[in-house]
């Protein structure tokens, strides 16, 4: 069964201080890795996606790494309001679903 | 212009109610889903439609029936409501074809509180 599992589980920077989540996947056949943010009392947006080992992406502060077996989402010189949840999830070849990781809330303090 | 709407954004009920949640999609998506979140934030999908078709029916209890009436609606209908399921439900969208399913919109999800 495909797995996702994030680290940390909660995280605190300062601002300015730059750090990385990380997404570890389980899954037979990946046909994308997709991060997305989540604030308090909204519904998940749209990051990024990742397709294949050593792609990157970026926005803004924010830039995406693949691996066989992981993702980054490294955050640079963070500001206050990149605070949110960030979620990983993966899309199997053979299934048009997402399977979500548990997140990692971040919290950027001034 | 909201993309992905859905009503109530509140929903307080006793156990054993019926309650039905609403969403709508303004993107012109073919694909749109449920999920469930629990209060530890974990977000499992629940039902996917694809042109008014059922694709994805995950393990859920038959309490839970979904109803497309046209490719821009997904309505979720809950009977005999239970406490376990107190939650946020969310509706999404995606764009045709498999790679882009994973690019989802979501709406900003339904509080469910059944005491």
């Amino acid at each position: 069964e495909d797995q996702v599992t994030q680290s940390p589980e909660a995280l605190r920077l300062q601002e300015g201080e730059s750090s990385s989540l990380n997404c570890s996947y389980t899954v037979s056949g990946l046909r994308g890795l997709f991060w997305y943010r989540q604030d308090p009392g909204k519904g998940p947006e749209f990051l990024f996606t990742l397709y294949s080992a050593g792609e990157e992406k970026e926005k803004e502060r924010l830039k995406a790494t693949l691996t066989k077996k992981e993702s980054f989402l490294h955050i640079t010189a963070p500001k206050p309001e990149d605070s949110a949840t960030y979620l990983c999830a993966v899309l199997h070849t053979g299934f048009q679903k997402l399977v979500f990781g548990t997140g990692t809330r971040l919290l950027v303090s001034p | 212009d909201t993309a992905v709407s859905q009503t109530p954004k509140y929903l307080v009920t006793q156990m054993g109610n019926d309650k039905s949640i609403k969403c709508e999609q303004n993107l012109g998506h073919d694909t749109m889903y449920w999920y469930k979140q629990d209060s530890k934030k974990f977000l499992k999908i629940m039902f996917s439609y694809n042109n008014k078709e059922l694709i994805i029916n995950e393990t859920v209890p038959n309490r839970f029936s979904p109803k497309s009436p046209d490719k821009a609606h997904l309505n979720l209908h809950i009977n005999s409501l239970e406490l376990g399921d107190s939650a946020v439900y969310f509706c999404a969208s995606s764009p045709p074809g498999l790679a882009a399913s994973g690019t989802q919109y979501f709406g900003p999800g339904t509080r469910l509180l059944v005491l």
